[in-house]
C-alpha cells in the first residue's frame, strides 16, 4: 500500500528556508486524481494545512502563509517538497505530508474528500 | 476562510460509554467536504469518516458522523480503551482546507 515519509533538516535557523521532502512509496505519485498535500502542528496544538500540489504542478496554498511557501514535484523520484521561506520561531512544528483522496459512489458520483494517507510527521525546530 | 468550532474542548468518560463530539462552521460546509480525524499521542492523525458520515476504510461501525450546513456530530456509541484520543474534524472549501481546534476524549 501506499505509504509516505518525510525528511529533512530537524533545525533550522531564524529567516531562512526550511526545506522538506515527502518520498511516496509502493504507488506512483502519478497514478489516480490525488493532491499531494502539507499540513503541520505545533507542540500541544492543531493541525494546520500549508498547501497542496497536484502532480500537473498545480499549486495551492493556505493564504496566511501563501507569501512563503513554495510547494513542487518531481514525478521521475516520486516526491513533492515544502520551502517555508522566512522561518520563525512561529514555524516550529511537527510537519507532515498527506494525500488528499476523493470518494465516488456508484455512477462516478462524488461522495468525499479528506486525507486519508499520512506520512509519520518530521519535527522541525527553528532555532539560532 | 471558514473556521471550524469543536466542542467540548476536553471530554471525559470512561470506557463502554457514549460519546458526542460536535464541530460548527462560521459559515455553511458542503457534507461532502467534511471529515474527522483521530490522533494518538505522538502519531500521524487518521482518517475516520468523510462526507460527513462515511465511515474510512477499516475504521469500526461504533464510529459515526452525521450533520449539515454548519453543525456536525462525530458519535463513538460505546468507547473502546483505544478511542481515548483527541479527534478534529476538517472542511474544504475555497481550494483551502481548515480544520477544528481539536476535541480530547479522556479517561474519566
Amino acid at each position: 500500500q501506499v505509504q509516505l515519509q518525510e525528511s529533512g533538516p530537524g533545525l533550522v535557523k531564524p529567516s531562512q528556508t526550511l526545506s522538506l521532502t515527502c518520498t511516496v512509496s509502493g504507488g506512483s505519485i502519478s497514478s489516480g486524481s490525488y493532491y499531494w498535500s502539507w499540513i503541520r502542528q505545533p507542540a500541544g496544538k492543531g493541525l494546520e494545512w500549508i498547501g497542496r500540489i497536484y502532480t500537473s504542478g498545480s499549486t495551492n496554498y493556505n493564504p496566511s502563509l501563501k507569501s512563503r511557501v513554495t510547494i513542487s514535484v518531481d514525478t521521475s523520484k516520486n516526491q513533492f517538497s515544502l520551502k517555508l521561506s522566512s522561518v520563525t520561531a512561529a514555524d516550529t512544528a511537527v510537519y507532515y505530508c498527506a494525500r488528499r483522496t476523493g470518494y465516488y459512489g456508484s455512477g462516478s458520483y462524488f461522495t468525499g474528500e479528506a486525507f486519508d494517507i499520512w506520512g509519520q510527521g518530521t519535527m522541525v525546530t527553528v532555532s539560532s | 476562510e471558514i473556521v471550524l468550532t469543536q466542542s467540548p474542548g476536553t471530554l471525559s468518560l470512561s470506557p463502554g460509554e457514549r460519546a458526542t463530539l460536535s464541530c460548527r462552521a462560521s459559515q455553511s460546509v458542503s457534507s461532502s467536504y467534511l471529515a474527522w480525524y483521530q490522533q494518538k499521542p505522538g502519531q500521524a492523525p487518521r482518517l475516520l469518516i468523510y462526507g460527513a458520515s462515511s465511515r474510512a476504510t477499516g475504521i469500526p461501525d461504533r464510529f459515526s458522523g452525521s450533520g449539515s450546513g454548519t453543525d456536525f456530530t462525530l458519535t463513538i456509541s460505546r468507547l473502546e480503551p483505544e478511542d481515548f484520543a483527541v479527534y478534529y474534524c476538517q472542511q474544504y472549501g475555497s481550494s483551502s482546507w481548515t480544520f477544528g481546534q481539536g476535541t480530547k476524549v479522556e479517561i474519566k
